[in-house]
């Protein structure tokens, strides 16, 4: 157990749809990251947060937004849904913004758009 | 050209086999780390190396920072160990490359008893 939440597990929506995914950092950790893994993808890097403000962002669509509350929290909202959002969405959480810490990932949630 | 390229993509192997998966990138970087994902799709950090070599059980990785290069080593294989692992990349020096994972497509590893 990593110590990164995520919930939920599983969702299951149609397409043109909105969700929101939720992330739970470990306790003491400051930054957030989310990664998308697809199929034809890979594991992509999306967005990092850092004590509630964004610090970088990667390939992250338009359609998805991501926040940080002051609790540390994440949650990623993805909207106008469309099937090939259908992935894996890892949260990862680490102590500090410098580039060599560990990243700790969550179990994931499963996206499934019909 | 992906930024980092994993070989093999499939490898099969023998229970006690030593097995060796290596790792390339091209550009510059301020850390590396191996990841395991189990079929459940949770992801595990393995090592993180920003040079030299590490060890943790039966698992070893290397770094060759000038030659841009990564193996992850794994004695005396175990059905256990089948997985994917995955070398992912932190960029280097600057604040929006800083912190991102850069990821490798992944070995697939599959030790049969």
């Amino acid at each position: 157990d990593s110590g990164v939440t995520q919930t939920p597990k599983h969702l299951i929506t149609a397409t043109g749809q909105r969700v929101t995914l939720r992330c739970s950092p470990r306790s003491g950790d400051l930054s957030v990251y989310w990664y998308q893994q697809s199929l034809d993808q890979g594991l992509q890097f999306l967005i990092q947060y850092y004590n509630g403000e964004e610090r970088a962002k990667g390939n992250i669509l338009e359609r998805f937004s991501a926040q940080q509350f002051p609790d540390l929290h994440s949650e990623l909202n993805l909207s106008s849904l469309e099937l090939g959002d259908s992935a894996l969405y890892f949260c990862a959480s680490s102590v500090e913004r410098a580039s060599t810490d560990t990243q700790y990932f969550g179990p994931g949630t499963r996206l499934t758009v019909l | 050209k992906n930024e980092v390229e994993q070989s093999p993509q499939n490898l099969t192997a023998q229970e006690g086999e030593f097995i060796t998966i290596n790792c390339s990138y091209s550009v510059g970087i301020s850390a590396l780390h191996w990841l395991q994902q189990h079929p459940g799709g949770g992801i595990v950090s393995l090592f993180m190396l920003s040079s030299g070599k590490k060890k943790h059980g039966r698992l070893i990785a290397t770094i060759n920072i000038q030659e841009k290069h990564s193996s992850l080593h794994i004695t005396a294989s175990h059905p256990r160990d089948s997985a994917v692992y995955i070398c992912a990349v932190m960029g280097g020096k600057g604040e929006t490359s800083g912190s991102r994972l850069t990821f490798g497509e992944g070995t697939q590893l599959t030790v049969n008893p």
